[in-house]
This record gives C-alpha cells, sequence and structure tokens, in this order.
C-alpha cells in the first residue's frame, strides 16, 4: 500500500464550490505539505504543518485553507474555488529525524479543474 | 534565500546516448539539493540526494549529481539514456535552518528520449 495518499486523485468542479482534498499518510511523520504544481512553474508551496497543532502559510496560500485533524491527515480546502486554481495537487512528508536530510515523501497528486 | 535554476526546459537525447541535465542553486549557506523524477501521470520519486557529505551523489536508475560548491551547480548525469528515463526531473534546494524542511522547486526539465 502506498505510504501517502490523496483522494480525490480527479475532481472537476465549478466556479464557487467548496472542495476538500485530502491526504493521508502511514509513514508516521509530524511534517505535512500541500503543493501545487503548474506547468512551467515547478512546485509552490501552498500550506505546511509540523505537527497537529502547528500549521502555516506557504507561498501561495491566498484563496485556501487546511485542516491537520490528526498527525496522518492533512486536508486542503478551496473555499470558493476559481479557475487559476486549477492545477495538480500534491501532499508531502517529512521526517526530522531521518538524518535531517529534509528529504519528502510525495503522494500521487490529485488534478483538479475548476470550470 | 534559497533557491535553483534549471537551465533547460527540454532536453531531447537518443537512447543509449548520455543524459546532462543542468541545475545552479544559490544559497545563503550550505545546502541539501535533491533531484525528483515525475513520470507521467505519477507523483514525485527522489532520484538522489546531496546532505554535505560525498561530492559525487549516486542515485536510483544510474543517475548520478556532482555537488560543485565553486560553480554553484548540481547537474544530473546519466551515462546511457533509457526509454524509460523519459519524465520531468526537478532540482530542489531545501531552505533548513528555521525554515525547516521547506523545499523549493525549480521549474523543471522534460527529458525526451528518442529510439
Amino acid at each position: 500500500d502506498a505510504d501517502v495518499t490523496q483522494t480525490p486523485r480527479n475532481r472537476i468542479t465549478k466556479t464557487g464550490k467548496r472542495i476538500m482534498l485530502e491526504c493521508s499518510q502511514t509513514k508516521g511523520h509530524d511534517r505535512m505539505y500541500w503543493y501545487r504544481q503548474d506547468p512551467g512553474l515547478g512546485l509552490r508551496l501552498i500550506y505546511y504543518s509540523f505537527d497537529v497543532k502547528d500549521i502555516n502559510k506557504g507561498e501561495i496560500s491566498d484563496g485556501y485553507s487546511v485542516s491537520r485533524q490528526a498527525q496522518a491527515k492533512f486536508s486542503l480546502s478551496l473555499e470558493s474555488a476559481i479557475p487559476n486554481q486549477t492545477a495538480l495537487y500534491f501532499c508531502a512528508t517529512s521526517d526530522p529525524g531521518t538524518g535531517g536530510s529534509g528529504e519528502q515523501f510525495f503522494g500521487p497528486g490529485t488534478r483538479l479543474t475548476v470550470l | 534565500a534559497q533557491s535553483v535554476t534549471q537551465l533547460d526546459s527540454h532536453v531531447s537525447v537518443s537512447e543509449g546516448t548520455p543524459v546532462l541535465l543542468r541545475c545552479n542553486y544559490s544559497s545563503s549557506y550550505s545546502p541539501s539539493l535533491f533531484w525528483y523524477v515525475q513520470h507521467p501521470n505519477k507523483g514525485l520519486q527522489l532520484l538522489l540526494k546531496y546532505t554535505s557529505a560525498a561530492t559525487l551523489v549516486k542515485g536510483i536508475n544510474g543517475f548520478e549529481a556532482e555537488f560543485k560548491k565553486s560553480e554553484t551547480s548540481f547537474h544530473l548525469t546519466k551515462p546511457s539514456a533509457h526509454m524509460s528515463d523519459a519524465a520531468e526531473y526537478f532540482c530542489v534546494v531545501r531552505r533548513g535552518g528555521s525554515s525547516g524542511d521547506k523545499l523549493t522547486f525549480g521549474t523543471g526539465t522534460r527529458l525526451a528520449v528518442r529510439p
């Protein structure tokens, strides 16, 4: 089974709708991240969480919110989706104890289309 | 602030010929550097990482990268390309310090392998 899972894998929604993307991990890592990927721009950090009580904004948090329900679960919400939020979204985890390298482990991604 | 520049957005090679994907970084202190690969419709997989140990880093699938501080480069190479190497490759720097494990991604290099 995959260590980092994301649901749904694909989603089409309409402008103005609220949508939630979910991420679960079985790696036992405290740190979790949400990124979006746009063609030609690489991955950009939306939000990150170093533990259940520690949530921080990333580079592009406007229009997004997150919830860390447990160590293993980190959800990303779009309160009112707009077309320029159409992108591929990735969840990732890391463990500061893994030799301190900062390696992150990624989920398979969620492709979101906002019409 | 940390940043990475991937010098080529697209690279095309023939099967069996060498691969060179170029990356320059900027960091205010000793960085951790990574190369990740993304195959079509897949998540990101770690190819290799540099964390201030040996400057020549060997990764999976025959890839390697050399950290050159004097040139601020971390180029990815492979002696002989295989069709399965066709993918998008991301050079990544870890911000570290008080920023924890946050990563900054390059914009990606798409590698095409011709038969």
